[in-house]
Parts: C-alpha cells; structure tokens; sequence
C-alpha cells in the first residue's frame, strides 16, 4: 500500500520570506501523480499544485512550486514571497494513474504540515 | 455557484442516534468521494462511488451506508453514532476515477456526537 510522509507538524515563515515543506512517498509504481492541497482555517481543501510523475519537469504555479525527485520519492513544496494568507495545513497526496498496486483509486493523504506566516 | 456543497455543515447529536448528510456537486462529474478528517486532521477516504457504482470501500463500518441516487447527489447515513464519529467529513467529486483527475472538495461536516 502507498504511504505518504509529512515529517514536519509545524512551521512558521516571516512574511515575505521562502518556506520549504517536505513530503516523501511510498510505491512501487510508475505512473502516478502527487498533489498539495491547503486548508486554511475556513476548513475548505483546496488545491495548490500537482505533478505528474512522468514529467521531469518540475510544476510551478506563481509563488507555489515542487522539488520532484522520481528516485528519492521525494516531492517538496516551495512557498516563495509568503502571504499571510498562506497560514493553513499543507497536505501532501499521492494517487496510482489507474487501478493499479491495488489501490483501487485511492487517493492518499500525508498527516499534515501546519505552516503560519508571521506579520 | 457552489462546485460541491454539503448539507449540514455543522451537526451534533446524541450517541446511538441516525443521521444523514447530504452532498451534490453541479459539476457533471462521475466520480464522488466520501472522507473522513479526524481530531489530528488526518484526512482517509471512507468511500467512492463512480457513476452510481461503490468502488471504495475502506473498511468502514457497517454503520455507514453510502447512497448514490444519482451522478450528482452522494449521501452519507451513519446508523447508532458513537463517540468516535465525532470528526469532518468531507465529500468530493471528480471528473473520473483515473489518478489525474482533480478532485474538488466540498466544505465539509463537523460531526459532533455528544
């Protein structure tokens, strides 16, 4: 079964400064994707980035980009030029392409990172 | 308009009492989702459905029963609740099962049982 690790609880940032959070997984597929999701206090999951494991490239959304590395099951997040508005939990999540491992398209969450932005 | 929503959003109740909670996405999606995010804010899938068709099921108990009547609308029914139910739940839907379709949630239930 694929696991997905958060290693950190918690983390603070100073407004406008760069944060990196950590995320490694489990599997011994090929094709899947991962994914941060936020959930700010409102308690709504949103989003943030994803990434294909077939692409090398790393995905980039404006101030919200990954560190993919394939071999090391490794998948960072890199909040530059932090908001206020980024305080939340960060979740990272990993899902199979299809059916396959038998994870029946599963899509799998890490415990969590709550990271705040101070003023 | 809402993508998913999710009726109630707050519910507390007395143990070994029934209860419901509504979802619907107006997305045309055909895959839905149930989760659950306990008190440290785990978040586990419970349940999925695709097209009407259960194809997850997560080791849940009993007590819970999933009710697709249709594409849109995935109910969640939770017979005798215990303490430990008290937790978020979270519907989602998707465009399909395959992995690289987004799931987008809904803004959740806080389930309290007293």
């Amino acid at each position: 079964a694929q696991t997905v690790t958060q290693s950190q609880p918690e983390m603070s940032v100073q407004e406008a400064e760069t944060v990196t959070l950590s995320c490694t997984y489990d599997t011994s597929e090929n094709n899947y994707y991962l994914f941060w999701y936020k959930q700010p206090p409102s308690r709504q999951m949103i989003l943030v980035i994803r990434q294909e494991a077939y692409k090398q490239q790393n995905a980039t959304e404006n101030r919200f980009s990954v560190n993919f590395q394939k071999a090391a099951k490794s998948f960072s997040l890199k909040i530059s030029d932090s908001q206020l508005g980024d305080t939340a939990m960060y979740f990272c999540a990993f899902i199979h392409e299809g059916n396959s491992g038998g994870s029946n398209y599963k899509l799998t969450f890490g415990k969590g990172t709550l990271l705040t932005v101070n003023p | 308009d809402t993508a998913v929503s999710q009726t109630p959003k707050y519910l507390v109740t007395q143990m070994g009492n029934d209860k419901s909670i509504k979802c619907e996405q107006n997305l045309g999606h055909d895959t839905m989702y149930w989760y659950k995010q306990d008190s440290k804010k785990f978040l586990k899938i419970m349940f999925s459905y695709n097209n009407k068709e259960l194809i997850i099921n997560e080791t849940v108990p009993n007590r819970f029963s999933p009710k697709s009547p249709d594409k849109a609308h995935l109910n969640l029914h939770i017979n005798s609740l215990e303490l430990g139910d008290s937790a978020v739940y979270f519907c989602a839907s998707s465009l399909g099962l395959a992995g690289y379709n987004e799931q987008f949630f809904g803004p959740g239930t806080r389930l309290t049982v007293l």
